[in-house]
């Protein structure tokens, strides 16, 4: 079975201090990683997925195939990066590519 | 066209009665997701369509909820009998074909409570 885990549903910073936000996966294939945040009072979205290697605001997710780990880094944390902030997988093949997951991580940066 | 679209946004209804939820996919998109979300929980897949086909279900769907995409683009999901368990938020999103369908669009999602 598959499986998403962050361990921290809350996680406080200050402005300018560098934040992490951990993710650990469980599946029995190759899976995507990505990882969705949700602003206050706005809809879930995309940030980043692993294949894409990307940094989108700043923020960036580096796929650890033998911790099973994709952790989100961002060096200086900035106040609009407060929300909550979703880990995913879904798998490469099959039609569907549902997501699966985590409980989510309440990031609030702090002035 | 201004995303996924949900109707209601909300619904209180008492347990036992029936209801129905809308989704309006974004217009291109031919993919169509049902998640379901409890509190302090990520989102969960309950159901996925190809065009008007229903492709996948999760073991969350049980016997009393069904859903339909009958012109392969607004999707209905229903409740029959509900319970306080399913007391949720449910959020539709949408993609487009297989290349892109990594990438969901979601809905501000209905907010349903069962007293």
């Amino acid at each position: 079975a598959q499986r998403v885990t962050q361990p921290e549903k809350l996680l406080s910073v200050f402005k300018g201090a560098p934040v992490e936000l951990k993710c650990n996966y469980s599946y029995s294939g190759s899976p995507e990683l990505f990882w969705y945040v949700q602003y206050s009072r706005q809809r879930l979205q995309l940030l980043l997925r692993h294949i894409s290697r990307e940094s989108i605001k700043g923020f960036t997710a580096d796929l650890n195939k033998g911790e099973t780990s994709f952790h989100l880094k961002k060096p200086f944390a900035q106040e609009e990066d407060s929300a909550m902030y979703y880990c995913a997988l879904s798998p490469i093949s099959g039609s569907a590519r549902q997501l699966t997951f985590g409980s989510g991580t309440q990031l609030t940066v702090l002035p | 066209d201004t995303g996924v679209s949900q109707n209601p946004r909300h619904k209180i209804t008492k347990r036992g009665q029936n209801v129905t939820f809308r989704c309006d996919p974004i217009s291109e998109h031919n993919r169509l997701y049902w998640y379901r979300q409890t509190l302090g929980q990520g989102p969960e897949f309950l159901t996925y369509f190809q065009n008007e086909a229903q492709l996948e279900k999760s073991r969350l769907l049980s016997d009393r909820f069904s859903a339909e995409r009958p012109k392969g683009s607004f999707s209905t999901l229903e409740i029959q009998r509900t319970e306080q368990g399913d007391s949720a938020m449910y959020l539709c999103a949408s993609s487009l074909g297989s290349l892109r369908a990594y990438e969901q669009y979601f809905g501000p999602g209905t907010r349903l409570t069962v007293t």
